[in-house]
Formats: C-alpha cells, sequence, structure tokens
C-alpha cells in the first residue's frame, strides 16, 4: 500500500458545485496533515493544515478520519480558479521534518 | 510579502557536468528543505537542514548531493555528476523557528533542471 493514496483525477466539475476528494495513508501514527495545492508547474502552496476535529477556512472544509485513515477536502461553490492539483501531505512517523506526498488529484473547474 | 526566491529558473546541463542550485529562503527562516518533482510525479523530499547541518535526508540524497548555507542567507543545493534522471524541478522551502512539524513550509517557484 502506498505510503499516502489519491485518486490521480481529473474531477471536472462546473463552477459553483461542491466537490469533495480523499486522501488515505498507511501509517496510523501519522500525527500531521496538510493539504497543498499546486498550479500547473508552479510550487506547491499550503491550503489548509488539516486538525483532529476537522476545520474550515471560507469555502474550503477538512477532515480526518483517524479509524479508516483518510482525510477530505471539500470545496463550496467553486470558481474557475480552484482548478489545480490539490495534494495531500503526511509527515513521516519518526521523523521531525519529513513529509510525504501523495501524486495529487487534478481538479478543473468548468465555466 | 517575504518570499523564498530561486535562481535560476532554468537549468540546462550535459550529462555528467556539476550543477549548483541557489536558494534565498525567507530571511528569519531557521528551517530549510530541499525537495524534487520530476515531471508528472510527486514531490518527493531530499533533504532537510538546520542549524548549519543536515537534520534528515531521504534515499535519493546520495553521495552525489550536497548542500550548503555559504552565507548567511544562500542555501544551495549540488548535484556533482548529473545523470539524466536527475532532470527534474527541485524545490528550496523554508520555515519559521517553532519546533512544531505543523509550522507551515513556504516553497520557492523552483529551478528546473535539464540534463542532456
Amino acid at each position: 500500500r502506498k505510503e499516502v493514496e489519491q485518486d490521480p483525477g481529473p474531477f471536472n466539475v462546473p463552477e459553483g458545485a461542491t466537490v469533495a476528494f480523499n486522501c488515505t495513508y498507511s501509517n496510523s501514527a501519522s500525527q500531521s496533515f496538510f493539504w497543498y495545492r499546486q498550479d500547473c508547474r508552479k510550487e506547491p502552496k499550503l491550503l489548509m493544515s488539516v486538525y483532529s476535529s476537522g476545520n474550515e477556512d471560507g469555502r474550503f472544509t477538512a477532515q480526518l478520519n483517524r479509524a479508516s485513515q483518510y482525510i477530505s477536502l471539500l470545496i463550496r461553490d467553486s470558481k474557475l480558479s480552484d482548478s489545480a492539483t490539490y495534494l495531500c501531505v503526511v509527515n513521516k512517523v519518526g521523523s521531525n521534518y519529513q513529509l510525504i506526498w501523495g501524486a495529487g488529484t487534478k481538479l478543473i473547474i468548468k465555466p | 510579502e517575504p518570499e523564498v526566491t530561486q535562481t535560476p529558473s532554468h537549468q540546462v546541463t550535459q550529462m555528467g557536468q556539476e550543477v549548483i542550485l541557489r536558494c534565498v529562503p525567507i530571511s528569519n527562516h531557521l528551517y530549510f528543505y530541499w525537495y524534487r518533482q520530476i515531471l508528472g510525479q510527486k514531490v518527493e523530499f531530499l533533504v532537510s537542514f538546520y542549524n548549519n547541518e543536515i537534520s534528515e535526508k531521504s534515499e535519493i540524497f546520495d553521495d552525489q548531493f550536497s548542500v550548503e548555507r555559504p552565507d548567511g542567507s544562500n542555501f544551495t543545493l549540488k548535484i556533482r555528476s548529473t545523470k539524466l534522471e536527475d532532470s527534474a524541478m527541485y524545490f528550496c522551502a523554508s520555515r519559521g523557528a517553532g519546533t512544531s512539524g505543523d509550522n507551515e513550509q513556504f516553497f520557492g517557484p523552483g529551478t528546473r533542471l535539464t540534463v542532456l
């Protein structure tokens, strides 16, 4: 099983719709979880950290399900500018510094 | 807003040549990282650097690679003898002084390395 696994997509979604995607992680001892956004040929940028209680930032909601070892990202009222690849990132257990990156889910918002 | 900068934006080199990729982290940051992303693939951790020494490195970071902080601002990645498979985007990142792994890492725009 891959350490961090994501559906590569693409998810083709009409503008204004709600879209959600999940990411599974293999190590139950993982403690830190993040969603990054990466535009084509650009650097990753932190979208949000994922906390145990779930968290929301505007149109974006992140959830953590430890029992099933997945995190999710929900985007409401999607905008054309949300088109990007969303990267699921998890800390490497036993490491202070290493992050393990998923391959990303590509999202395309259509007008 | 402070940002991480990287030079050059694109480096083309011949196989076997040495390359140095340069990064200027955010000025008050203490933790520095290099990542690699082969085109179409996931981001991969290479190395982390703190207090003028390597903190951790991945299996990718073999003897061909080295990092240095030659002065108070630059952070460099050297590849001694480049191979075709070193062709990738190399991202530098830095983060602040907190010890928590949750502190955000800020990424530079990357250097695209092409080995011919």
